[in-house]
């Protein structure tokens, strides 16, 4: 059973751009959350999709966005990147609600803001 | 929200010896208390998981403890291995409320376990 698939594994930007991140969760499975992980916050929640509904969002600017589509499959967008926006986003997949069951991550996607 | 604090950041041992790391939590409505590995260059997954009608847990080498009068929960590793080394995260969450769906995860501990 493949994993999940996050694309791209690493992308440089430049400050004011924006970059559109996929992620392609397990088959089956119908929630998808994204966290952002630096070294200096740790693993911060983004947001938690359920069949195609935002259930969550974290405390993160509207600069960062995202959508679910009705295979499941994710993309989070940040516009107007930041220096602070470089990261590791992480995607995360579960059958249902997150908490009743395992989360499955990704690889991530290293973002650098230059 | 809910704060997760993750003690100690960093954590060496000798192969064979034990590791703990503790965490508490702040929020009461927490009930579910995953622990995670993450190894250099791939995501975290998930090595145990306890819920807040459980005490303790155990899988072959790994056992967490959980106390929720005192809001804290742990992870013992007993007989450490070289491929035990990795960074470890606690998270808390819990499963109605506004914040349904999300983990609060503790800072995270390096192990290292020297052969």
């Amino acid at each position: 059973k493949a994993g999940v698939t996050q694309t791209p594994r690493y992308l440089i930007k430049t400050r004011g751009q924006q970059v559109t991140l996929s992620c392609s969760p397990i088959s089956g499975h119908r929630s998808v959350s994204w966290y952002q992980q630096t070294p200096g916050q740790g693993l911060q929640f983004l947001f938690e999709y359920f069949s195609e509904t935002q259930r969550n969002k974290g405390n993160f600017p509207g600069r960062f966005s995202g959508r679910q589509f009705s295979n499941s499959r994710s993309e989070m967008n940040v516009s107007t990147l930041e220096l602070g926006d470089s990261a590791l986003y992480l995607c995360a997949s579960s059958l249902e609600q997150p908490i009743t069951g395992e989360l499955f991550f990704g690889e991530g996607s290293r973002l650098t803001v230059l | 929200g809910e704060n997760v604090e993750q003690h100690p950041s960093t954590l060496s041992v000798q192969e064979g010896d034990s590791a703990v790391i503790k965490c508490t939590y702040s929020d009461s409505a927490s009930n579910y208390f995953p622990w995670y590995k993450q190894e250099l260059g791939k995501g975290p997954q998930l090595i145990i998981d306890i819920r807040s009608n459980v005490g303790e847990k155990k899988d072959q080498r790994i056992a967490v403890t959980l106390n929720k009068t005192a809001k804290h929960f742990s992870l013992h590793i007993t007989e450490t291995q070289p491929e035990d080394s990795a960074v470890y995260f606690c998270a808390a969450s819990r499963d109605r409320g506004s914040t349904l769906g999300r983990l609060y995860f503790g800072r995270g501990t390096q192990l290292t376990v020297w052969p």
